[in-house]
């Protein structure tokens, strides 16, 4: 099992400009979801879904879109970048109530 | 809101010292996890604990969890440079068993 995958690792984005950052998991997880970390600060929410085709937002949902067609994979994208969104990004998944398991993250700085 | 505050921010120690965080709910929490994450990596589950009470070990790692379910802690015993990180504890949402709250880490520090 490769667990959680997430891509880019690093990613630089012009202000205004949009991407996605992927996640995908092989352990059949209906829970998956998005984290973002800034510096001295702990993990906060943007959007989690708890199986194919429901999606919900968290603390932070605002200037992101997820989408979730299957159950491996959980993209996040980022419509119109803004410096504010410079920050690691960490994708995780579980069962329910169950440990987390997270991805490698992606740095992504916004200019 | 429901909140999970935890301290301190950071703690130095040397190395062979002991550490601990303390991570305390706003709300009664069904269970508790804890996480590590190494310097540039990503968060690793550490412990689930549930019951009320609740003592688990770990090695030179003791987690506890109070009789009212608002609070824990994790002492780490005669720390190891291993050990550095920070430290998060994390509880579900009363509204949301898969949503969990998180504090804010301990970065665990060891002094040259």
């Amino acid at each position: 099992n490769a667990g959680v995958t997430q891509t880019p690792k690093f990613q630089v984005l012009k202000t205004g400009q949009s991407m996605t950052l992927q996640c995908a998991q092989d352990m059949n997880h209906e829970y998956m979801s998005w984290y973002r970390q800034d510096p001295g600060m702990g993990l906060r929410l943007i959007h989690y879904s708890v199986g194919a085709g429901i999606t919900d937002q968290g603390e932070v949902p605002n200037g992101y879109n997820v989408s979730r067609s299957t159950t491996e994979d959980f993209p996040l994208r980022l419509l119109s970048a803004a410096p504010s969104q410079t920050s690691v990004y960490f994708c995780a998944s579980s069962k329910q109530g169950g440990k987390l398991f997270f991805g490698s993250g992606t740095q992504l700085s916004v200019l | 809101g429901q909140q999970v505050m935890q301290i301190p921010q950071y703690q130095h120690v040397q190395e062979g010292e002991d550490f601990t965080t303390y991570c305390n709910s706003s709300t009664t929490l069904s269970n508790i996890q804890w996480y590590k994450q190494r310097p540039g990596g990503h968060p690793v589950f550490l412990i689930q604990l549930v019951k009320s009470g609740e003592v688990k070990k770990q090695k030179r790692l003791t987690f506890q969890f109070g009789e009212a379910k608002k609070n824990s802690s994790l002492h780490i015993t005669a720390t190891q440079t291993t050990d550095v990180g920070t430290y998060f504890c994390a509880g579900p949402y009363v509204v949301s068993n898969y949503q969990l709250i998180w504090g804010a880490g301990t970065k665990l520090i060891i002094k040259p």
